[in-house]
């Protein structure tokens, strides 16, 4: 069965950046997009980008350039979010989800909590 | 593009017929999804493509519109639909998400 899996809960000063993983099982990685998708506390959600385990392009909301690096590491099946010059309203859950080139997201990972705290 | 929900909650009875909406704020053709979120999980992918529904889910569960106003209706509310609903466009970048809409218990 499909699965994404992601990386624990992580705590950072601002300023300083944070990697999470997210682990896929079930299927072609290559043949899917992997979104990122976060939710502050108590809010909505927010895309920020996707990247293509194939070619490793990828597409980024214009808040998050310059920011955000996705990245993917094929022989492992796995795809990373890093985000940089983190502040305290980075603190959110960060969701890692898969879609196909019509981009909507069918399997979702557990979430990530990633907390910026001084 | 923005995407405005209403209601952001609304209370309704189990066996009730519910109904969102999702307006944008340009046309975006056919290009919406429907997600429901549990408390503490992931969302769910319900609807795509702003009528089709995803294999799984329950019939309940139907969608349509095209260009700007779409909607989600549950037409028999079961305990397991309260929840907090989200439309997504998929027509622009950057990729958006409405504010959701809380289905509470009366």
């Amino acid at each position: 069965q499909v699965q994404l899996v992601q990386s624990g809960a992580e705590v950072k000063k601002p300023g300083a950046s944070v990697k999470v993983s997210c682990k896929a099982s079930g299927y072609t990685f290559t043949g899917y997009y992997i979104h990122w998708v976060r939710q502050a506390p108590g809010q909505g959600l927010e895309w920020m980008g996707w990247i293509n385990p194939n070619s490793g392009g990828t597409n980024f909301a214009q808040k998050f350039r310059g920011r955000v690096t996705m990245t993917r590491d094929t022989s492992i099946s796995t795809a990373y979010m890093e985000l940089s010059r983190l502040g305290s309203d980075d603190t959110a859950v960060y969701y890692c989800a898969r879609s196909s080139t019509s981009l909507y997201s069918d399997y979702w990972g557990q979430g990530t909590l990633v907390t910026v705290s001084s | 593009i923005q995407l405005t929900q209403s209601p952001s909650s609304l209370s309704a009875s189990v066996g009730d017929r519910v109904t969102i909406t999702c307006r944008a704020s340009q046309g975006i053709s056919s290009y919406l999804a429907w997600y429901q979120q549990k408390p503490g999980k992931a969302p769910n992918l319900l609807i795509y493509a702003a009528s089709t529904l995803q294999s799984g889910v329950p019939s309940r569960f139907s969608g349509s519109g095209s260009g700007t106003d779409f909607t989600l209706t549950i037409s028999s509310l079961q305990p397991e639909d309260f929840a907090t609903y989200y439309c997504q466009q998929l027509n622009y970048y950057p990729l958006t998400f409405g504010g959701g809409t809380k289905v509470e218990i009366k």
